[in-house]
């Protein structure tokens, strides 16, 4: 049963510190999103890539937020420095091409990382 | 513009009752993907169906099914015979796969099923 893993589930840190959350996408699967979910704003998108290139990130505040992906099996998210407003679950998503050849079809979500910023 | 509409908030039912969750969607695209995932109280994001804009059969899966109506931008989820582990927020979204991989969710829908 192929899943979406992340980590770490969850972290406390307080404001300034650097966060890098970690994403395996599921084997196979060559698009992987990352999404936020807060209470106000609901499930958002933050950046997504294909083949390991970075196709929008157009969600993502670009001051302190990096997305990449050194490798086929890991995505990376990192917020320097972090700031309360961050706290949210963060979740990534993977899925195959879809068969038009364009966008992926179903997206597999991850079990998310909740991050508190104090 | 795409948009996913989640007019209920919460629904609260007792078990064995059969519920509806609505969603209704705006979208310019003739080629687009409906989806439904649910969100238990453990916070994943399961994904329960995905269905394409050209097919509007409707689908059933055990307790649960699904009338897709192109007439009425509404892609509704039922569910039949509730269970106390049907309780969770359910979302309906939206993609557009000529355009983007981008999913627009709604609000989402918290079910509450109580014994």
């Amino acid at each position: 049963d192929a899943r979406v893993t992340q980590t770490p589930r969850h972290k406390v840190t307080e404001m300034g510190q650097e966060v890098t959350m970690r994403c395996q996408p599921i084997l196979g699967h060559n698009t992987v999103f990352w999404y936020r979910q807060t209470m106000m704003q609901g499930l958002e998108l933050l950046a997504y890539f294909r083949n390991r290139a970075p196709l929008d990130d157009s969600g993502m505040p670009k001051d302190r937020f990096s997305a990449e992906m050194p490798d086929a099996t890991l995505a990376t998210l990192k917020i320097q420095p972090s700031e309360p407003r961050d706290s949210a679950v963060y979740f990534c998503a993977s899925g195959p091409s879809g068969t038009s050849g364009r966008a992926s079809e179903t997206q597999y979500f991850g079990p998310g990382t909740r991050l508190l910023v104090l | 513009a795409q948009k996913v509409t989640q007019a209920q908030t919460e629904i609260s039912v007792v078990e064995k009752e059969d519920v509806t969750l609505d969603c209704v969607y705006e979208t310019r695209d003739t080629t687009y993907y409906l989806f439904w995932y649910k969100q238990p109280p453990s916070g994943e994001l399961v994904f329960l169906i995905r269905r394409n804009s050209f097919d509007e059969q409707n689908e059933i899966s055990g307790r649960y099914s699904w009338n897709f109506q192109k007439s009425t931008s509404s892609f509704n989820f039922t569910i039949t015979a509730s269970q106390v582990v049907d309780s969770a927020v359910y979302f309906c979204a939206l993609s557009e796969p000529y355009n983007t991989d981008k999913l627009i969710f709604g609000t989402g829908t918290r079910l509450q099923v109580f014994p």
